[in-house]
């Protein structure tokens, strides 16, 4: 089977740096997203890893090991416009993307 | 550039009625998708199509029908609504194929209340 989970919340400090995790279980990989979504908006694309290691990209990077089936994705100086959910999302053998629940991440000042 | 648009907005609907949500992109994108978000649940897939003339189940398809006469606009149509299809809809889009990379973007989502 298929399944794929992340963290309910997490709570940063405005500054701070903030690494979400996501671990899936798949037969067929196709790659890993990260989307970003702030409350009662769209999802918006973050991040795509299809081979082992680290993307960095600003202020956000993100981290696959294939062999583990397991991603992070890592903030660093966290604004207040980060709080959000962050989705994690892998693409099965199908071309399809099985989502996880979402963690909400809350910054504090 | 509008990129996905989604209408209505939100609607509160009557149990037993039927209502189409229509979803609209300029893209040029091949491949198009119905997802719902709810509380708790990750997104999860209605329908989807990936390419004009043809479409496909997801992992709840049940209780909706999609159509995509063309490129630009994917319909979904709920023929019976009952209560447990309230829930944020999102249309998506992306270029299509095989590649791995295949970024989805995604209309504003309409929020129904099933009542």
């Amino acid at each position: 089977g298929q399944n794929i989970d992340q963290p309910t919340e997490m709570t940063a400090t405005e500054g701070a740096i903030v690494q979400i995790n996501c671990t899936y279980q798949t037969s067929g990989f196709n790659g890993l997203f990260w989307y970003q979504q702030h409350a009662g908006e769209a999802p918006t694309f973050l991040s795509y890893n299809v081979l082992d290691g680290l993307e960095e990209k600003g202020r956000f990077s993100s981290f696959l090991s294939r062999s583990k089936g397991y991603s992070y994705l890592l903030l660093k100086e966290l604004q207040m416009k980060d709080s959000a959910s962050y989705l994690c999302a892998f693409m099965d053998s199908n071309y399809q993307l099985i989502w996880g629940a979402g963690t909400k991440l809350i910054i504090k000042p | 550039t509008a990129g996905i648009t989604q209408a209505p907005t939100s609607q509160i609907l009557a149990a037993g009625r039927s209502m189409t949500l229509r979803c609209t992109q300029d893209m040029r994108h091949n491949a198009m998708y119905w997802y719902r978000q709810d509380l708790g649940l990750g997104l999860r897939l209605i329908h989807y199509s990936n390419t004009a003339g043809t479409t496909g189940k997801g992992e709840v398809p049940d209780g909706y029908s999609v159509s995509r006469a063309n490129t630009d606009d994917f319909p979904l149509t709920l023929a019976s609504a009952v209560p447990s299809q309230t829930s944020v809809y999102f249309c998506a889009s992306s270029l299509g194929g095989t590649s791995g990379s295949d970024e989805q973007f995604f209309g504003p989502g309409t929020r129904l209340t099933v009542l």
